[in-house]
Order: C-alpha cells, then structure tokens, then sequence
C-alpha cells in the first residue's frame, strides 16, 4: 500500500540531545513537509522540500534541520537548539497541485 | 500577510443534528482549499478539496463544503452528525503546486447523545 511512515510512534529526548525522526514515503510525491502540532496551535511548517537536494524553512525552523537525499526520505533532526521541542510532528507528501497526504505522527516528550 | 481563519475552537452539536464549520481565508487569489480531519494523536485524512469549477463540492463521510469567492470562505456541512464525526476539523490552503498547505488553528467538534 503506498503511503507515509513516521518513525518511531514515540520518542523521548534527554536535555542537551539531538534526536532524529524519520519520513519515508512511496507516493512518488515530489514535494514533502514537516509540521508541528500543539495544542490550540494547527499545524506550523517548520520545513518543507519540493525537491531532492533541495529544502526551504518553513515558520518554525530554528533548532531543527533536515536533509532531503532521496526522493522518498526527509528526516527531521531535533536539535539542542530547540528549547522547547515536546510536540507532535507530522510529515506529508504532495504532488503538484494535489492535497497533501501525512503519516501518523511522532509524539516527542523531552525528559 | 495569507492566513487562514477557523473562528471557532469548539463546536458541540447533539447527534443528528447539523453542523456547520467556518473557515476564512485571505490570500492573493483564490488558493487551493481542502479540509481535513484528525483523531486524537492520529495524522489528518482528507475529507474534501476545492480547486476550481463547482463552488459545492462533496467529500467522504457525507460532508460538503461551499466556496464562496465574495466572502473568502470554504465552510464545512454536514446534514446530520454521528458519534463518530467527533475529532479535530482543519481548514487548508496552499497558494500553488508544491507549496505547503497552510493550516487553520483547528476547531474541535463535540458531540452529544
């Protein structure tokens, strides 16, 4: 079945840690985002790429960073510049004018 | 600045009655619409989108959405409400091809037996 996959579900990160979430898609979308949701907030764009090599900052994007190498993957690095980082992150693919699809979330907790 | 605009937080409607969700837009020109719906800690599934043509456009789960051009808005109907519709409705929209959808602040929709 084509679609997006977040990994992990759950994430926990210790103060002064970078950590990693993962986006993968198979929807041969060439366009894809990083959101964060809290709550009475939406979605904010923290970053998106409509192209491999190639990415821009979204509203959000200090203390966060990501790569977009290949055409199905944009991972999300959650930097210790980002003071307050507990939040749902959502990713989403789109192609052209077509809405966007999203994976099932990374809920992270700083602990 | 573009901005999306969902006046309402909260909604609670009793089961089997209407509903009616707004959401307001300003943008440039008219933009691509689209509606979406979340459960708790689950990602967003589309309900319906707005591109060109028919101002009333239909979606899944029986939900409806009127563009209106003059007033720069893309609300959201639904004849009869279940149990089931309560979850958190997002109102989108995306300048061009490619862009990032630009969300509304999300109205949660509450619904009593």
């Amino acid at each position: 079945d084509g679609g997006i996959t977040q990994s992990p579900k759950y994430l926990f990160r210790k103060e002064g840690q970078n950590v990693t979430l993962s986006c993968e898609q198979n929807l041969n979308h060439d366009a894809m985002y990083w959101y964060r949701q809290d709550p009475g907030q939406g979605l904010r764009l923290i970053y998106y790429s409509q192209i491999v090599n190639d990415f821009q900052k979204g509203d959000i994007a200090e203390g966060y960073s990501v790569s977009r190498e290949k055409k199905e993957s944009f991972p999300l690095t959650v930097t210790s510049a980002q003071k307050n980082p507990t939040a749902f992150y959502l990713c989403a693919s789109r192609r052209g004018f077509s809405e966007a699809f999203f994976g099932q979330g990374t809920r992270l907790t700083v602990v | 600045a573009q901005s999306v605009t969902q006046p309402d937080i909260h909604i609670t409607v009793s089961e089997g009655a209407s509903l009616e969700l707004r959401c307001n837009y300003s943008y440039g020109a008219t933009p691509y619409l689209f509606w979406y719906v979340q459960s708790p800690g689950q990602g967003l599934q589309l309900l319906l989108k707005y591109f060109s043509g028919d101002t009333l456009v239909q979606g899944i789960k029986g939900f409806e959405a009127e563009f209106k051009r003059s007033q720069s808005s893309f609300n959201l109907r639904k004849p009869s409400v279940h149990w089931s519709d309560a979850a958190e409705y997002f109102c989108a929209v995306a300048a061009n091809s490619g862009y990032a959808l630009n969300f509304g602040k999300g109205t949660s929709l509450l619904v009593t037996p």
